[in-house]
């Protein structure tokens, strides 16, 4: 099973951008691995920010977007808000199996 | 409003057996592909099964392949996870989730869990 690599922690000043990234063990991150992008705050279910590597969802936030990358799946964040701190997790397709990364905390500071 | 509501969770001793049901509202469930994740305690996010609209595509993690099984009836507006041979580290919350396609894409809404726990 592919691993799926996500940054462990990252830092954003609020107001500031910051980029997360996606890679996997298999090699560049494609429109085919359709990369999804969740949030998570302490305590609650995931909510789902990013479909098929950049289209959003009616709830999504404009300040966040998906794309590739250096042979990577990225979700930025332009203008961090204090309620942007969270997990955020990134999902592949792989055939019929989905993986998810690791997870990236950010926090707004 | 979409809800999706998970039930069957609970301690189990290591190689028994656990089914997990999942409750759907509020869209035509009939329409959607659905999904099994769990959250281990402090860990993250786990994709543990998917199903289509028509159970004609399934799919399974390799740390779960060959011990649970997931189903759905459409009719009762239901998804099922059938968990056998129980191992501590299935210990998790496990979320239902609903997929925006009729195939196997990726989760747009999500229930709140039901936590497994497995220990002797």
């Amino acid at each position: 099973q592919a691993v799926v690599t996500q940054e462990p922690s990252l830092t954003v000043s609020p107001g500031g951008t910051v980029t997360l990234t996606c890679g996997s063990s298999t090699g560049t991150v494609t429109t085919g691995h359709y990369p999804y992008w969740f949030q998570q705050k302490p305590g609650q279910a995931p909510k789902t920010l990013i479909y098929d590597t950049r289209n959003k969802h009616s709830w999504t936030p404009v300040r966040f977007s998906g794309s590739l990358l250096g042979g990577k799946a990225a979700l930025t964040l332009s203008g961090a808000q204090p309620e942007d701190e969270a997990g955020y997790y990134c999902m592949l397709s792989y055939s019929d199996a989905r993986v998810f990364g690791g997870g990236t905390k950010l926090t707004v500071l | 409003e979409v809800q999706l509501v998970e039930s069957g969770g609970g301690l189990v001793q290591p190689g028994r057996s656990l089914r997990l049901s999942c409750a759907a509202s509020g869209f035509s469930f009939d329409e959607y592909a659905m999904h099994w994740v769990r959250q281990a305690p402090g860990k993250g996010l786990e994709w543990v099964s998917g199903i289509s609209w028509n159970s004609g595509r399934i799919g399974y993690a390799d740390s779960v392949k060959g011990r649970f099984t997931i189903s759905r009836d459409n009719a009762k507006n239901s998804l099922y996870l059938q968990m056998n041979g129980l191992r501590a580290e299935d210990t998790a919350l496990y979320y239902c989730a609903k997929d925006w396609d009729d195939v196997l894409t990726g989760p747009d809404y999500w229930g709140q869990g039901t936590l497994v726990t497995v220990s002797s």
